[in-house]
């Protein structure tokens, strides 16, 4: 059974740069299939942030591009995001999951990041 | 960037009945690119449905898809009372993956 679980800081400051981990297991990364970050702002709907595939090519939302970074260590099986320049507006709970080519088949708990001073 | 829309906002119904749900995209998706997921309060979405109509692994056959071009739908043959959740679209166009608003399905 596919799992993955989200990590990192739940309280970032304005300006600094948001980092969270997935971990994953019951799968192994280098094995192939996509990974991807989606965000969603308390009682609101689901954003794609951007995905990985385990070679390190990525592909990001054009709105997020930016700020955005996502790598993948095979060695740990695990794939980072971060996001920079934060503001309020990137409160939100960030889920990882785990991206066929068109739809997102396992995903994460979620993590709620909040971004205040 | 296509934009999906979906219709209710929120849908009024009771165990037992059927429930349908719309989504609508701006401009025409392929039928293997659109996806279907359950959010219940607290919880991570579900897969429910891709490629329009072919359900996930574990998804009874009550929850069923159709659609094509910019016009798809979700329908929930007999309600349970575990259905009652907020349900997303999802599409997947030139690399770029987005989400409806949601349409909350409540009792």
């Amino acid at each position: 059974q596919v799992q993955l679980q989200e990590s990192g800081p739940g309280l970032v400051k304005p300006s600094e740069t948001l980092s969270l981990t997935c971990a994953v297991s019951g799968y192994s990364i280098s094995s192939g299939y996509y990974w991807g970050w989606i965000r969603q702002p308390p009682g609101k709907g689901l954003e794609w942030i951007g995905s990985i595939y385990h070679s390190g090519s990525t592909y990001f939302n054009p709105s997020l591009k930016s700020r955005v970074t996502i790598s993948v260590d095979t060695s740990k099986n695990q794939f980072s995001l971060k996001l920079s320049s934060v503001t309020a507006a990137d409160t939100a709970v960030y889920y990882c999951a785990r991206q066929q080519l068109t739809h997102f088949d396992y995903w994460g708990q979620g993590t709620l990041v909040t971004v205040s001073s | 960037e296509i934009v999906l829309t979906q219709s209710p906002g929120t849908l009024s119904l009771s165990p037992g009945e059927r429930a349908t749900l719309s989504c609508r995209a701006s401009q025409s998706v392929s039928s293997s690119y659109l996806a279907w997921y359950q959010q219940k309060p607290g919880q991570s979405p579900r897969l429910l449905i891709y490629g329009a109509s072919s359900r996930a692994t574990g998804i009874p056959d009550r929850f069923s898809g159709s659609g094509s071009g910019t016009d798809f739908t979700l329908t929930i043959s007999r309600l349970e009372p575990e259905d009652f959740a907020v349900y997303y679209c999802q599409q997947c166009f030139s690399s770029s993956y987005t989400f409806g608003q949601g349409t909350k399905l409540e009792i």
